[in-house]
């Protein structure tokens, strides 16, 4: 059992928008920053969200990140096919000095 | 342009160790800390340790379920992180990633850490 807690899955139509939500405790996301990873099918995790809501170049503003206490979003607008991914969360928790991430979700584009 | 690319994974028994290599280039790899996070076949992340630089002591920290058994280290001569797997047991079977990690403190007391590069993983599968 994944330490940040994330739905397993989610789809929504071509051209839609997407919330993804990532709960964590105060010793994780209540007091650190959160990043967010997409990992196509077969690839290896690509930086998508830092610092709770900043895009590396190159990644499209229709991703968005948010944080609010000990829970973060990912948001997807325009979605597209392919966007079907896994998106995973993740944070620096305190007060185990490590890091910790989400179980992932599968993101479907019906 | 960054690169990252492991090896050295590969078919092991229980109990035995193996050491995996991450080679970098493109940037300046002393001034970087470094990760290894794997991923079970089918399964998601899994954190597994990371090396500051030396500026910040060189340090080490570690998942709980691997302390102990796993030893992450550096070459920056050689631009390159290790990771030594030993006692191995057959739920370490994952593709293992190196990443080059960003890891700060804001200034306003929250701490800062992600991965922003990745190689495309080595495999170890531990099995008799």
């Amino acid at each position: 059992q994944s330490v940040l807690t994330q739905p397993p899955s989610m789809s929504a139509a071509p051209g839609q928008k997407v919330t993804i939500s990532c709960s964590g405790i105060s010793s994780n996301i209540g007091n650190n920053h959160v990043s967010w990873y997409q990992q196509l099918p077969g690839t290896a995790p690509k930086l998508l969200i830092y610092y709770n809501n900043q895009r590396p170049s190159g990644v499209p503003d229709r991703f968005s990140g948010s944080k609010s206490g000990t829970s973060a979003t990912l948001g997807i607008s325009g979605l597209q096919t392919g966007d079907e991914a896994d998106y995973f969360c993740g944070s620096w928790d305190s007060s185990v000095s490590a890091v910790v991430f989400g179980g992932g979700t599968k993101l479907t584009v019906l | 342009e960054v690169q990252v690319v492991e090896s050295g994974g590969g078919l092991v028994q229980p109990g035995r160790s193996l050491r995996l290599s991450c080679t970098t280039s493109g940037f300046t790899f002393g001034d970087y800390s470094m990760s290894w996070v794997r991923q079970a076949p089918g399964k998601g992340l899994e954190w597994v340790g990371f090396i500051r630089s030396k500026t910040y002591g060189g340090t080490t920290d570690y998942a709980a379920s691997v302390k102990g058994r796993f030893i992450i280290s550096r070459d920056d001569s050689k631009s390159t992180a290790y990771l030594q797997l030993n006692s191995l047991k057959t739920e370490d079977t994952a593709l293992y990633f190196c990443t080059r990690v960003q890891d700060y403190s804001d200034g306003i007391g929250y701490y800062v850490y992600y991965s922003d590069y990745w190689g495309q993983g080595t495999l170890v599968t531990v099995s008799s």
